[in-house]
């Protein structure tokens, strides 16, 4: 199984400030099939990056994927009220799909 | 738009077994598999498995022993049934879209909380 850790834990910033999200594999993700999801507390989780760095359909600019192989990261930019929420990756290799365990991103 | 809406029973006695449907609204069924994902209380997300309408299942390693994925394409519906359930199985269940070939889920239900409890 491939694990997925990511880091930080919580991270607090005030709205503004940009987000650094970290998402580490512990073997490479083939393909780079790697996605970001932003859930908010009693809504479904919504996909916002794809492919690890394709943005997914209504998702705004401030949002960005990057990395390759093992490492992955999820920017968000200029942060607004509504981007507080938790976010995690997920992988998909080995016909088999895995999460990690999330960041919680709160306001400052 | 597609639309997915998780059905079933809240409440569910130990050792017996989970059924959940899942039905679809709008969008074509037979290009996209069908997942079903879920939360625990206070922890993150676990995938169970997936179906394609075409006769595919795929199921998490962890739950393979007990989970089975269904599909009826007349009914736009698809089902989770999950044996032999312990407290550890109480979650929030979703139902997902997944898509092929880029490996992730655009579309989700709102959930159904799921409580395994005598």
């Amino acid at each position: 199984e491939n694990v997925l850790t990511q880091s930080p834990g919580t991270l607090s910033l005030s709205p503004g400030e940009s987000a650094t999200l970290s998402c580490r594999a512990s073997q490479r993700v083939t393909g780079n099939f790697l996605a970001w999801y932003q859930h908010r507390p009693g809504q479904a989780p919504k996909v916002l990056i794809y492919g690890a760095y394709r943005r997914a359909a209504g998702i705004p600019d401030r949002f960005s994927g990057s990395g390759s192989g093992t490492d992955f990261t999820l920017t968000i930019s200029r942060l607004e009220p509504e981007d507080f929420a938790v976010y995690y990756c997920q992988q998909y290799g080995s016909s088999s799909f895995t999460f990690g365990q999330g960041t919680k991103l709160e306001i400052k | 738009q597609v639309q997915l809406q998780e059905s079933g029973p809240r409440l569910v006695r130990p050792s017996e077994t989970l059924s959940l449907i899942c039905t679809v609204s709008g969008g074509d069924i037979s290009s996209y598999y069908w997942s079903w994902i879920r939360q625990p209380p206070g922890k993150g997300l676990e995938w169970i498995g997936y179906m394609y309408f075409g006769g595919t299942t795929n199921y998490n390693p962890s739950l393979k022993s007990r989970v089975s994925i269904t599909g009826d394409a007349s009914k736009r519906q698809f089902s989770l049934s999950l044996t032999s359930v312990t407290a550890a199985d109480t979650a929030v269940y979703y139902c997902a879209r997944g898509h092929w070939l880029v490996y992730y889920f655009d579309s989700w239900g709102q959930g159904n909380l799921v409580t395994v409890s005598s």
